[in-house]
């Protein structure tokens, strides 16, 4: 089941901070989250895991609360390339192993 | 060490035809996943293949096909192809499947016309 990502699109001043939501109706196993910029891949920021792990390659945080099925990534003190569009993918048992359902995606955009 | 490379990189194909794309994990990775990305919408996946298995089908047709190689690089096969089918093609790559990071490559722009 697709996750539910909000917002749909915010616009912030470089430096300025947000948060982006997924959410999800099923018990979830793992959150990747992704940023992609426009005309390219989606490119690894960060995945977090049932039990608390998290791995990631970029200075940007995220919070993955199992209870309320929920994760959400923390952009602080934005820069211009924060720019794109981010997606969560969620895994949501082992049957759903490696197979990324993915959200309709949050537009962020970042002004001087 | 080499991302994921994925061929070609566009492709325009006539509806009813047939097309193959082809991608290479990273090394040292032997799961590979498929999806398809429709502008302005997530992507949405295929198929994935771990130690040349089918380990996963999403909701796609029995017109998509996919297969894995010794070297752990794959196929999608499209037949019968539908105005529809035009997307992003995006091919993952990640080292086992169920809790590893998956890495995208650069995808093929699929048009169909």
């Amino acid at each position: 089941q697709q996750p539910v990502q909000s917002p749909q699109a915010v616009i912030l001043r470089e430096g300025e901070d947000a948060v982006i939501n997924c959410s999800s109706s099923k018990a979830l196993y793992s959150v990747h989250w992704y940023r992609q910029k426009h005309g390219e891949a989606p490119v690894f920021l960060m995945i977090l895991l049932k039990g608390g792990e998290q791995k990631g390659h970029e200075k940007i945080s995220a919070s993955f609360n199992e209870k309320k099925q929920q994760s959400s990534l923390y952009l602080t003190a934005s820069q211009l390339s924060y720019s794109g569009t981010y997606f969560c993918g969620t895994e949501d048992g082992t049957d759903s192993w490696g197979k990324l359902q993915f959200g309709a995606g949050t537009q962020v955009v970042v002004t001087p | 060490d080499a991302g994921v490379t994925q061929s070609p990189t566009h492709l325009i194909k006539t509806r009813g035809q047939h097309v193959t794309l082809r991608c290479s994990p990273i090394s040292g990775h032997k799961s590979v996943s498929w999806y398809q990305q429709v502008l302005g919408q997530g992507p949405q996946f295929i198929f994935q293949y771990y130690e040349k298995e089918e380990r996963g089908r999403g909701n796609f047709p029995d017109r998509f096909s996919a297969r894995q190689f010794p070297n752990y690089s794959s196929e999608l096969n499209v037949n019968a192809l539908l105005l529809g089918d035009s997307a992003l093609y995006l091919c993952a790559s990640s080292f086992g499947t169920g809790y590893y990071e998956q890495y995208f490559g650069p995808g093929t722009r699929l048009t169909v016309t």
